[in-house]
């Protein structure tokens, strides 16, 4: 079946510019993840949703940052007038169920901003 | 305190030998963990997953997990250059101030498989 997907692949954008990142769970997975990842470094958690509401927004660094989800489908990430530390890939996983630990990543988007 | 921690590397192995890779964790309460293989440039890949005391084999791959030290280990048989990757350490944890769990993921140890 198909998995996460996410869309652009690969967005350069000038800093002060926003930007919408979007991802497309696996068909039927309630729970779904942002994290971000900077380059040579770890996962760093943004935001988690259990249908369309989002329990757990503590990753989120700063009010520039926004998410939202459409029931249990496409979620969008906002970043508002980015700045280059923005610039990492952003990746979006989804799982069965937020008691369900399993998350399945999709390929990223990988944000640059000049 | 880091809550899951895992040795960076690089772990350097030979072809064709074990590779042994290891994470702790401090929430004694965890019991669900994971093991992601993560590719240069990929994103991170499910592969394994462990909920209980003792080894679980697939395939090359065993994960072992031993609650009372709070620690896990993912043992890669015969290792392949193409086990060159990241492996990242998940753990779910509990979340005192939202009343949930969720995975917390380890920074990940660098495999590099020698021909």
């Amino acid at each position: 079946g198909a998995g996460v997907s996410q869309s652009p692949s690969n967005k350069v954008t000038e800093k002060g510019k926003d930007v919408e990142l979007r991802c497309d769970p696996i068909s039927g997975h309630t729970a779904l993840y942002w994290y971000r990842q900077r380059l040579g470094q770890g996962l760093e958690f943004l935001i988690y949703f259990q249908g369309n509401s989002a329990p757990d927004k503590s990753g989120l660094p700063s009010d520039r940052f926004s998410a939202e989800r459409t029931g249990e489908s496409v979620s969008t990430l906002t970043i508002q007038r980015t700045q280059q530390e923005d610039s990492a890939v952003y990746l979006c996983a989804s799982s069965l169920h937020w008691t369900r630990y399993e998350q399945y990543f999709g390929p990223g988007t990988r944000l640059t901003v000049t | 305190q880091k809550e899951v921690e895992q040795n960076s590397g690089p772990l350097s192995v030979p072809e064709g030998a074990i590779a042994s890779l290891n994470c702790t964790y401090s929430d004694r309460g965890s019991q669900s963990f994971f093991w992601y293989r993560q590719y240069s440039g990929k994103s991170p890949e499910l592969i394994m997953f462990i909920y209980s005391n003792g080894d679980k084999e697939d395939g090359r791959f065993t994960a072992q997990l031993n609650k009372a030290s709070q620690y896990v280990s993912l043992l890669i048989r015969d290792s392949q250059p193409s086990d060159s990757a990241t492996y990242l350490c998940a753990v779910n944890m509990v979340v005192n101030s939202g009343g949930y769990q969720k995975v917390t993921f380890g920074t990940g140890t660098k495999l590099q498989v020698i021909p």
